[in-house]
């Protein structure tokens, strides 16, 4: 799987969007990108996975760039329960494996 | 949505003695289910790949006679921590990937153990 590379941390107004980047210059072209996201203490929560297009979902909307090398996690309104660690991960058919995440702070 | 269930969520034991955690597939059939294992401020670690009927597939690093694993139904696997020691204390996290839809997998509570 290739691997990805996030900010280690990012703050964020409530109410505002939060965009957390993520890097996946080697990945091949039936990759797909997952972001998890794990609020303290609990098991990873499932956000969003595409290939190709943008997508877009009740919890958020994943932009990937047309070289398919880099992407973007858009959490449209973020409120103070949105603070996690967020994990962008690469993978074709096998298990999930996580790299150190985006820990994102939204602040009142 | 899919849900995926751990028991117990924590547990206390003494070293020595052995852990049993189980991981449930609540509204789907799973063939296959992993185990992650997570220290404090540190990511998730895989730990083994179960697949149902089937031997489980360790992680380099991981001990099979330590971590059993069994996957005995499409909605059930159990990892059993052997002779618990204090550093075997973690966050045990499972997750299953839906028969049909390797796409996706959803990830369980997880259960915090404590070695004493």
């Amino acid at each position: 799987d290739a691997k990805t590379t996030q900010p280690p941390s990012m703050d964020c107004a409530e109410g505002r969007a939060a965009n957390l980047p993520c890097n996946h210059s080697t990945i091949s072209g039936n990759e797909y990108v997952y972001w998890y996201r794990q609020i303290h203490s609990q098991g990873p929560q499932y956000i969003i996975h595409g290939l190709k297009n943008n997508e877009t979902n009740e919890m958020a909307s994943l932009i990937i760039t047309e070289d398919r090398k880099s992407s973007t996690l858009i959490l449209p309104h973020a409120t103070l329960r949105d603070t996690a660690v967020y994990y962008c991960i690469v993978r074709l058919n096998n298990d999930m494996r996580f790299g150190a995440g985006t820990r994102l702070t939204v602040k009142p | 949505g899919a849900v995926v269930s751990q028991h117990p969520s924590w547990v206390i034991c003494k070293s020595g003695t052995s852990v049993k955690i189980e991981c449930r597939s609540l509204d789907f059939q799973a063939t296959t289910m992993f185990w992650y294992r997570q220290f404090p401020k540190q990511s998730l670690m895989l730990m083994a790949t179960s697949n149902e009927g089937s031997k489980a597939t360790y992680e380099q690093g991981v001990e099979k006679d330590k971590f059993l694993i069994n996957h005995a139904s499409l909605t059930l696997s159990t990892l059993t921590v052997t002779s618990a020691h204090p550093e075997d204390s973690s966050f045990y996290i499972c997750s299953a990937r839906e028969i049909g839809f390797v796409e996706t997998q959803y990830f369980g509570p997880g259960t915090r153990l404590l070695v004493l």
